[in-house]
């Protein structure tokens, strides 16, 4: 069975700071991964989808990175602001299209 | 642009009734997903549907339901309620399997007392 870990579970940081986020899996048979951000009481908003086949994806200040094989991938926020503070998950997809989520890792950025 | 689109926002069930949950996407997209999400837990597939006329299980199907009649639709349904059924409940599409993003409604926050 998928299991999907995110860490750190809760970070706060001042604004302009550099940060990365953690996602681990446990099988490597996947077909994609995506980072979502959600906003208190809110849905999901997809940031960023990585195919199996690809390594990385940029949109904007963010970069996210795939490494397949060791099970892992790192969300990138460049230059932080009090905006980007919510919740941000990834995601991965199977080969059956069942998306299996981490817990996530809840963002503050400090004004 | 509606997007996904869910109904009720919010409900309170007593143990043993029943309800339907309504999504409904305006996208054309082939795939539809219903999760729910507690807390600490992130999210977790209750069943999904990768056509009209079909539905399949996910991680955690058992005292749900669904039915996939017109495309654009997806229903939940919880046929006797239990305290353990509290929850928010998230229904997403996507326009294929694999290839495209999920887009996500805004969520039905479900209390069974």
């Amino acid at each position: 069975k998928q299991e999907v870990t995110q860490i750190p579970a809760a970070l706060s940081v001042p604004e302009g700071e550099n940060l990365v986020l953690n996602c681990s899996f446990t099988d490597s048979a996947i077909y994609n991964l995506q980072w979502f951000r959600q906003d208190p009481g809110k849905g999901l908003t997809s940031l960023l989808l990585i195919q199996s086949s690809q390594r990385e994806q940029t949109s904007g200040r963010l970069n996210a990175s795939l490494d397949k094989s060791s099970g892992r991938s790192t969300l990138y926020i460049a230059a932080s602001q009090p905006g980007d503070s919510a919740t941000y998950l990834c995601a991965v997809e199977d080969n059956f299209n069942k998306f299996y989520f981490g817990s996530g890792t809840k963002l503050n950025v400090k004004p | 642009n509606a997007g996904v689109t869910q109904t009720p926002k919010f409900r309170v069930l007593k143990t043993g009734q029943s309800m339907t949950l309504l999504c409904a996407q305006d996208m054309n997209h082939e795939y539809m997903y219903w999760y729910r999400q507690d807390p600490g837990m992130g999210l977790r597939l209750i069943h999904y549907s990768v056509g009209e006329g079909t539905t399949a299980k996910g991680e955690v199907p058992d005292g749900y339901n669904v039915s996939r009649l017109k495309k654009q639709n997806f229903l939940l349904g919880l046929e006797s309620a239990a305290p353990s059924q509290t929850s928010v409940y998230f229904c997403a599409s996507s326009n294929s399997g694999g290839a495209g993003e999920q887009y996500f409604g805004p969520g039905t926050r479900l209390t069974v007392t």
